[in-house]
């Protein structure tokens, strides 16, 4: 069965730079979460997505956006890197059967800021 | 704000025991609870998921309930093998996020 996808799956960049991660939900899901989890911690919710459109917003730095283009791939847009930014970000698609919503996460991108 | 905490933080036990994972929220308005596994430097694997409306769910060796009410609850792992052995998180979903818990590691010692 096809899972969610996350590219790239590692990163290295330096400060002040900008780093793009894409996520591709499972065909057919509608919504999109976003997910940073620094070393040794629990993941943190960053942003969401319905049907394109904004859901709901957790903290994610304004140095942050992101979006969800038609065919509901999501790209996390990063600027002016920062240390504390190195982490694994995560993006799961949830779908909703039977009034159930289950999150399906993708594998992650390890992000390191140098 | 929601707040899942998850008790202990890190667990051993040697294989063949049968263990208890605790997950608590602060919040008892929740439309659901989920269990996730996490391998070192991996992603999340779904284990189990169990609905505000409904008291437990069970997969093969693992069986989930949920007390809304109290804000709690359990993971029981029977019979712990050493391919256990990871990072349990619960998460819940209140409004549009997903709030995680700490995490309980578990080593399982053959």
């Amino acid at each position: 069965a096809a899972g969610v996808i996350q590219s790239p799956r590692h990163l290295i960049k330096e400060k002040r730079e900008t780093a793009t991660l894409k996520c591709y939900p499972i065909p057919r899901h509608d919504t999109v979460y976003w997910y940073q989890q620094g070393p040794g911690q629990d993941p943190q919710f960053l942003i969401s997505f319905y049907e394109k459109m904004q859901s709901d917003k957790g903290s994610i730095p304004d140095r942050f956006s992101a979006q969800q283009f038609s065919d509901y791939h999501s790209e996390l847009n990063m600027s002016s890197l920062e240390l504390g930014d190195s982490a694994l970000y995560f993006c799961a698609s949830t779908e909703l059967a039977g009034g159930q919503e289950t999150q399906y996460f993708g594998p992650g991108t390890r992000l390191l800021v140098l | 704000k929601q707040e899942v905490t998850q008790i202990p933080a890190a667990l051993s036990v040697p294989e063949g025991e049968n263990l208890v994972l605790n997950c608590s929220f602060t919040d008892s308005a929740i439309y659901n609870l989920q269990w996730f596994r996490q391998d070192p430097g991996k992603g999340l694997t779904s284990l189990l998921l169990i609905q505000s409306s409904q008291r437990e769910q069970t997969s093969g060796r693992l069986n989930a309930s949920l007390d809304k009410s109290s804000g709690r609850s359990t993971l029981y792992i029977a019979a712990s093998q050493p391919g256990d052995s990871a990072t349990y998180l619960c998460a819940v979903k209140g409004g549009n996020q997903f709030y995680f818990g700490t995490g309980t590691s578990l080593t399982v010692i053959p």
